[in-house]
């Protein structure tokens, strides 16, 4: 079935430093891919999205790139700041039998920014 | 738009008692589901509707959790008897398309405590 591996953490990192989080993903055919981040106390929210194979999903100086050769959706960003800190998921859609479609999300990556 | 809309926000209740977490939509979204969020399994997806009707429970774990839709604005999740093992977050979460391409909006979760 569908899944998503990312990275484990927590990653700390300090401030103005540069911001990788890997995430692979194992589908059947053409999956849209997902980052969603998660505040402390509240619920997911999107963070960007990618719906065909070389889009470049983009929010809050954030990026990431849909590479179907290598099947992989790696969050980025230049320069982080302590309000980054959060939880991130990468997630996948899956068409359902019976219509619409779920997300698959990777288990989460913890990121600490310091000053 | 006042997103999605959970309640009560915090549950703490004994171990027995019934349990029901209320779920509102976003006006428009045909689509609605139901996760849970534990430090152990992290998210899960427990069921998920469509148009009112539920397409995919194989997440809900067990005869003691049931989730029902009477209407495109409303939904409960119920688990009779509670036991500890349910202490978690709940969240809903609803989409307006069933292409795949379309974000899910979170709620701002129920935290459980089954004491």
């Amino acid at each position: 079935g569908d899944s998503v591996t990312q990275m484990e953490g927590p990653v700390t990192l300090s401030e103005e430093a540069f911001l990788t989080i890997n995430c692979t993903y194992t589908a059947t055919g053409y999956p849209s891919l997902f980052w969603y981040v998660q505040y402390p106390g509240e619920g997911l929210q999107l963070l960007l999205k990618a719906t065909k194979a070389d889009d470049k999903g983009s929010n809050k100086g954030f990026e990431a790139t849909y590479r179907k050769e290598t099947t992989s959706f790696h969050l980025e960003k230049g320069s982080v700041q302590v309000s980054d800190s959060a939880v991130y998921f990468c997630a996948l859609s899956t068409i359902l039998t019976g219509g619409g479609n779920k997300l698959t999300f990777g288990t989460g990556t913890q990121l600490k920014v310091e000053l | 738009d006042a997103g999605v809309i959970q309640s009560p926000r915090h549950e703490v209740t004994e171990m027995g008692q019934e349990v029901t977490l209320r779920c509102k939509p976003i006006s428009g979204h045909n689509s609605l589901f139901w996760y849970r969020q534990t430090m152990m399994r992290g998210l899960e997806l427990l069921i998920y509707f469509n148009n009112n009707v539920p397409i995919d429970d194989s997440g809900m774990p067990e005869d003691r959790f049931s989730a029902k839709m009477p209407n495109a604005s409303f939904s409960t999740l119920k688990i009779q008897p509670s036991e500890p093992r349910d202490s978690a977050v709940y969240f809903c979460a609803s989409t307006e398309r069933t292409s795949g391409r379309h974000e899910q909006f979170f709620g701002p979760g129920t935290r459980l405590t089954v004491l």
